[in-house]
């Protein structure tokens, strides 16, 4: 079975703080996903990565930045937290193939980040 | 961007009864998948389903491309199946688009 794995479930940061979120995944895929989860708005894409050393913005990429150093790791930045930040981020992989970029998604457990 | 659409919004069962799930989308789309987010949060890929029908145990889905819906019809519900369902759909850029979910609740 694919893994991906968040490295917290629970995180509690203060306004200014520089915050990294990192996922990891097991299956060699080539594309891997930021989201975020608020209630209300459902999941939203931050930012995504179709290969080592690329990176895409997705539809809310304000106040993100991402690291893509090595096939299995994509890092999620926050430069300065703010209390707006305050959410689930969710991380998922999917694999390319030769009918489709972008094949099933698969999920991380997430991470509730909280900024105070 | 492209909009997607899923009702109903919430939905009550009893257990062992049958449903449908819908989602309707605004523009052709290349990428169509179903997903089930457990009461821990976690968001479990059911199917990955841009066009045909495809059955996985008392799940089962189709897809029409042409006429822009898909639907998710859960057979003889069980309690873990309460949670929420989300569409999500991509026209090829990478961006999956996701619908605001069908909370079901199973009851015993």
């Amino acid at each position: 079975d694919v893994k991906v794995t968040q490295s917290s479930r629970y995180l509690v940061k203060r306004t200014g703080e520089k915050v990294f979120l990192e996922c990891v995944q097991d299956m060699d895929h080539e594309n891997m996903f930021w989201y975020r989860q608020d209630p209300g708005l459902g999941l939203r894409l931050i930012y995504f990565s179709y290969d080592v050393k690329m990176k895409e913005k997705g539809d809310i990429p304000e106040g993100y930045s991402v690291s893509r150093e090595k096939k299995e790791r994509f890092s999620l930045i926050l430069e300065s937290a703010s209390t707006n930040q305050t959410s689930m981020y969710l991380c998922a992989s999917s694999i390319r193939t030769a009918s489709a970029s972008n094949e099933k998604l698969f999920f991380g457990s997430g991470t509730q980040l909280s900024v105070l | 961007g492209i909009q997607v659409e899923q009702s109903p919004p919430d939905l009550i069962l009893q257990e062992g009864a049958n449903s449908t799930l819908r989602c309707n989308f605004s523009d052709s789309v290349n990428n169509l998948q179903w997903f089930h987010q457990n009461p821990w949060g976690q968001l479990i890929n059911l199917f990955y389903i841009p066009s045909g029908t495809k059955q996985n145990g008392r799940l089962s889905a189709t897809t029409v491309a042409t006429e822009r819906y898909s639907l998710l019809y859960i057979s003889s519900s069980q309690t873990t199946d309460s949670g929420v369902y989300f569409c999500a759909v991509e026209r090829g850029d990478y961006k999956l688009s996701f619908g605001a979910g069908t909370t079901v609740t199973v009851r015993a």
